[in-house]
């Protein structure tokens, strides 16, 4: 598609349910990263794929959080158990190269985010 | 440890006025690239601006223009002739080469008034 894709676009969950958000990079995008914007605040780095690998996962808030890319285009991040403390928008970025390397302009593309709510 | 700083958590500006947005990082790595990202009330982070670090001029986008200061580690995004459309949240963020993420800071709401 033209633009990174999430879905979906809002999501109730009670408290205790398992979710799973849905990215759709770019075609062709190498790096894929997940973060989590609080109301108010800037988006906070949760995990980050190159390809199918998954490079780095520190910013995953608790082992309820589970992120996958498993051919190395669609992600899906899931929570499981969710919490009221998980209530936050969910972004999802891809980016052309990959990083390890010096880009000279490397832009991140974002999606529209999925705003989950936990009950 | 790598952190952007945004001291102004609101602005408001006259339209047609220039405006700029602080921002200031904290980083060990001697390569990095800042960014500036708008997010309106849709919610889409967009891309603005880039500078590496090692750039010698400061980047220019259009209305936008990076007044990076590498020695007091600051990347104030200008504004020139602000317009309506402007209204939106401003990320500023850094990526050190070695690293893999890239952090934000908290943000600037901007409101340009007519």
């Amino acid at each position: 598609g033209a633009g990174v894709s999430q879905s979906p676009r809002y999501k109730v969950a009670k408290r205790g349910q398992d979710v799973a958000l849905r990215c759709d990079p770019i075609s062709g995008h190498v790096s894929l990263f997940w973060y989590q914007q609080a109301l108010g605040q800037g988006p906070e780095f949760l995990t980050y794929f190159q390809n199918e690998a998954q490079l780095d996962k520190s910013g995953l808030p608790s082992d309820r959080f589970f992120a996958e890319r498993p051919e190395g285009s669609v992600s899906t991040l899931k929570i499981q158990r969710t919490q009221q403390e998980d209530s936050a928008v969910y972004l999802c970025a891809s980016s052309l190269v990959g990083t390890g390397i010096i880009a000279t302009n490397e832009k991140l593309f974002f999606g529209s985010g999925t705003q989950l709510s936990v009950l | 440890a790598q952190k952007i700083t945004q001291t102004q958590p609101g602005m408001f500006v006259q339209e047609k006025e220039a405006v700029t947005l602080d921002c200031t990082y904290d980083t060990s790595d001697p390569s990095y690239g800042l960014f500036w990202y708008k997010q309106p009330s849709s919610g889409e982070m967009i891309f603005l601006i880039y500078q590496g670090s090692y750039d010698q001029q400061n980047a220019t986008e259009g209305r936008y223009s990076l007044n990076f200061q590498k020695a007091r580690k600051s990347a104030n995004l200008v504004i020139s002739a602000s317009q309506l459309g402007d209204s939106a949240m401003y990320f500023c963020a850094m990526r050190p080469f070695r690293d893999d993420k890239i952090i934000f800071g908290k943000g600037t709401r901007l409101h340009i008034l007519p």
